[in-house]
């Protein structure tokens, strides 16, 4: 069965420039949730999704930062405009309903803002 | 709010137990997670406890002890693709989990 998909791996672009980062999660998992992990900050929850509904941005930085989910299969995490402070790494992560049930990751978008 | 405290680094060297510990404050409870990460790669999950006591798999155990706010992780028969950060993370609500800083387990020959 396919994981979490994450697009781009990588992505560098230049301060101001919009970033688009997306994610598809596992077929039947209700819960999505974005990360973003630096070496400071460690993991940090941005927002997290239950079937396709923002439930939680407190995490989302500031509002350069923006997220949906348009449907079941697919997220996106949008800054706008970029800024060399959120250069990290962001991962998406699905699970399904039941307490204890792990969080899939995906392998990561590694963002550098020059 | 939550906050976790766990070792920042681990040294132990190959067919070695070790034991990563994890202290939690949390204004509720939802169980303690355990994940793995290699260097560049995504956290995967290893283990999770609800209720006090030892949960094993395979060469990985992990205690819980909810009176201390305390859990571990135990890894046996240490091999040198053990090595890598590993996160404890409590359920802060229902559906999300606050992670802990990591903690980078070097194996040696």
């Amino acid at each position: 069965d396919a994981g979490v998909i994450q697009s781009p791996r990588h992505e560098v672009t230049e301060m101001g420039q919009e970033v688009t980062l997306r994610c598809k999660p596992i077929s039947g998992h209700d819960y999505l949730f974005w990360y973003r992990q630096t070496m400071m900050r460690g993991l940090e929850l941005l927002i997290y999704f239950n079937n396709n509904v923002p439930i939680d941005d407190s995490g989302m930085p500031e509002d350069r930062f923006s997220a949906k989910m348009p449907n079941a299969s697919f997220s996106t995490l949008k800054i706008q405009p970029s800024e060399p402070r959120d250069s990290a790494v962001y991962f998406c992560a699905s699970r399904t309903t039941g307490a204890g049930q792990p969080q899939h990751f995906g392998d990561g978008t590694r963002l550098s803002i020059l | 709010g939550q906050s976790l405290e766990q070792p920042s680094e681990v040294t132990a060297v190959e067919g070695a137990i070790v034991q990563i510990n994890c202290t939690y404050q949390t204004s509720g409870f939802y169980g303690l997670s355990w994940y793995q990460q290699h260097d560049g790669g995504a956290p995967t999950f290893l283990s999770y406890n609800a209720l006090d006591g030892l949960e094993e798999t395979g060469r990985f155990s992990s205690f819980l002890s909810r009176s201390d706010s305390y859990g571990y992780l135990l890894l046996q028969e240490l091999q040198m693709k053990d090595s890598a950060s590993y996160f404890c993370a409590v359920g802060s609500g229902y559906s999300t989990l606050t992670f802990g800083k990591g903690t980078m387990l070097l194996v040696s020959p």
